[in-house]
């Protein structure tokens, strides 16, 4: 069965350090690719998403991820957080013949020390 | 465009109580979501439909629960009798159906059943 997994249920940062969130899928073929951040008390927003092309994608607020076909892999990285981009950051992944249904990871949750 | 709208943002309900949350997507997308989000479960598929047609209804949530799409722009979610275990953010999303787009998602309807 297609699966998505975020192996970090947390992780935790200084303010202005790098940032990598790690995703992996098990599908034979290239799915399509989503990241999604979840403030508190708020629904899913996009951060950005990866179809087809250059493996490494740019999103909203300086956040990029990079595909990785060999290792079926869609990590998420910045190259220097803030502490506003604490939330929880979901990976997703669709499979194109099951409609725009989504299979979503477990989820991490990023917190920002000031 | 306006994004995803749900009411109530917020309910709370005695155990056995009918419960009806609504949604509304985005004009001009004819796929819709219903997921329940928990900590211990995550994000779970409730049901899925397109042009109004019911694609998938979640197998684990059928006895209870009840996704309609009285039409293209007003969808609703019934729980009937309602369970201290349905606490939950119930959380809508919807998405063009022509090729693979992303979902948008509402902000959430947070249910607490005592």
């Amino acid at each position: 069965a297609q699966s998505v997994t975020q192996p970090d249920a947390r992780v935790t940062v200084s303010e202005g350090a790098s940032l990598q969130l790690r995703c992996k899928y098990s599908y034979s073929a290239t799915p399509y690719l989503f990241w999604y951040v979840q403030y508190p008390r708020q629904g899913l927003q996009l951060l950005l998403k990866y179809y087809s092309g250059d493996p490494v994608v740019q999103g909203v607020n300086g956040f990029e991820a990079e595909f990785s076909k060999s290792n079926s892999s869609f990590h998420l990285r910045k190259a220097s957080v803030h502490w506003s981009d604490s939330a929880v950051y979901f990976c997703a992944v669709s499979y194109g013949g099951s409609g725009n249904k989504l299979i979503f990871g477990t989820g991490t949750l990023l917190s920002v020390k000031p | 465009d306006a994004g995803v709208t749900q009411t109530p943002r917020h309910e709370v309900a005695e155990k056995g109580q009918t419960i009806i949350l609504k949604c509304e997507p985005v004009s001009g997308h004819n796929d819709l979501f219903w997921y329940r989000q928990t900590k211990i479960q995550g994000l779970e598929l409730l049901s899925y439909f397109r042009s109004k047609s019911l694609m998938e209804d979640g197998g684990a949530f059928k006895d209870r629960f009840k996704a309609e799409m009285l039409n293209s722009s007003f969808s609703t979610l019934k729980i009937q009798p309602t369970e201290p275990k349905d606490s939950a953010v119930y959380l809508c999303a919807s998405s063009r159906d022509r090729g693979v787009y992303e979902q948008y998602f509402g902000p959430g309807t947070r249910l607490t059943v005592l």
